[in-house]
């Protein structure tokens, strides 16, 4: 089985649905992270959690919000989907600044 | 803020060439540097890290110095294969504070035979 599992892998919405998108993870780690990726911009930090009462916004948290279910579990949600949240979405973890993070295989959303 | 910029891709090498991507970053304090791949339809893996100046980090043939008075981690491999083909990403965690992650936004690397 997988460090960190996404569920699920692809998706398709309609525009204006609630959805939501989970992270479970394996690693024992307290830091969690969900991020998005679109072409030509990379990887954009949507929220991170260090523990399971401690959850922080990122660089694009509008329209997005999480739960930390417990250490392992991590959950984002999106309550009102629009188009431009079309994108590959990534959760990640890790145990401290100066070690590796451990990403899912990664979420597609397409909101139509 | 803190902020990762690297060389735009795409890149296209034919097979044996050698690679340069360049990385620079702006933060405070002693961030760590990261590359990471994303291989055709996966999450990323790191490839290498390194944590304090003049480090070195290295895996499957690359490798990256970290450079505090240019501020940069270039990645450098000297012979690339077709395997090679991926999405590089070089990436910080910054230091003090909300630590968290921060990424560059990626070169596309193909590889031909």
């Amino acid at each position: 089985d997988a460090d960190v599992t996404q569920t699920p892998r692809n998706r398709i919405t309609k525009t204006g649905k609630r959805i939501m998108l989970e992270c479970s993870q394996t690693k024992g780690h307290d830091r969690m992270y969900w991020y998005r990726q679109d072409p030509g911009l990379g990887l954009r930090l949507i929220y991170y959690s260090f523990d399971v009462k401690d959850i922080n916004k990122g660089e694009i948290s509008d329209g997005y919000s999480v739960s930390r279910q417990a250490q392992a579990k991590f959950s984002l949600s999106l309550e009102s989907a629009i188009p431009n949240q079309t994108a590959l979405y990534f959760c990640a973890t890790s145990d401290g600044t100066r070690t590796e993070a451990f990403f899912g295989q990664g979420t597609r959303l397409t909101v139509v | 803020g803190d902020s990762v910029t690297q060389m735009e891709g795409p890149v296209t090498l034919s097979e044996e060439a050698f690679l340069t991507i360049n990385c620079t970053y702006t933060a405070t304090g002693y961030p760590s540097l990261f590359w990471y791949v994303q291989y055709p339809g996966e999450g990323l893996q790191l490839l290498l890290k390194a944590t304090k100046a003049d480090d070195k980090g290295s895996n499957k043939g690359f490798e990256a110095t970290y450079r505090k008075e240019t501020t940069s981690f270039h990645l450098e491999k000297g012979s690339v294969q077709v395997s090679d083909s991926a999405v590089y990403f070089c990436a910080l965690v910054t230091q003090g504070g909300s630590e968290k992650l921060v990424f560059g936004k990626g070169t596309k690397l193909t590889v031909n035979p």
